[in-house]
């Protein structure tokens, strides 16, 4: 089936520092998400994106988040100071729209 | 408040039974997904529907969006059938929510 590809698959990195998730969704999608999902738990919407532009977000999209997709590259997820609470794993998806193919997921650790 | 409510939270079952989760919505939705998310934290597509019902294999999802509830129907449940259950539904012009997923634990 259509895949997705989410690069790193892991990633440690210290409290305060710059963090980019990547995600490489399906070639002919036009929408992208990203989910956090913290120890197997619920996944939680963040934040979908269309056109260039943040269609919708939640409240766990801090303003410490930002997406973008420059020139139809990858679809990145910036998190610029990251905090002990962003530690998860993020799952990025994309529709062409309906239905939704998730990545493996970017397992964050914070320290 | 949370619009996707999903139970049972947890479920066991001995190989070649079979049960049913299920999602409640609290507000109309327009399209419902079911995922199982395997023990390496895999999320596999099970089932989109719009309406109706549709089956493959062991398994089985029904979507009433009138009265706002999915079901699906698990049978002769295998051992590599263990996971969470996740629904997720899409409504208005929202993004799709997640249930908070359904542990299912399949012995021999």
């Amino acid at each position: 089936g259509p895949k997705v590809l989410q690069i790193p698959s892991h990633q440690i990195i210290d409290m305060g520092q710059m963090v980019t998730l990547n995600c490489d969704p399906v070639s002919n999608h036009l929408y992208f998400y990203w989910y956090k999902q913290i120890l197997g738990q619920q996944m939680e919407f963040l934040v979908n994106f269309y056109n260039g532009k943040v269609m919708e977000k939640s409240k766990l999209f801090k303003d410490q988040f930002s997406v973008e997709r420059p020139d139809g590259s990858y679809f990145t997820l910036k998190i610029q100071p990251t905090a002990l609470e962003d530690s998860a794993v993020y799952f990025c998806a994309s529709s062409y729209p309906g239905q939704l193919y998730f990545g493996e997921g970017s397992k964050l650790t914070v320290l | 408040g949370d619009q996707v409510e999903q139970s049972p939270s947890a479920l066991s079952l001995h190989e070649g039974t079979g049960s049913a989760l299920r999602c409640n919505f609290t507000t109309t939705m327009r399209a419902v997904q079911w995922f199982q998310q395997n023990s390496r934290g895999s999320l596999i597509n099970l089932f989109y529907l719009a309406s109706g019902t549709k089956e493959n294999g062991r398994l089985k999802s029904t979507f009433n969006s009138k009265e706002s509830y999915s079901t699906l129907h698990i049978r002769d449940a295998q051992l590599e059938d263990s996971g969470t259950y996740f629904c997720a539904a899409e409504g208005g012009n929202n993004a799709p929510r997640f249930g908070a997923g359904t542990k299912l634990s399949v012995k021999p």
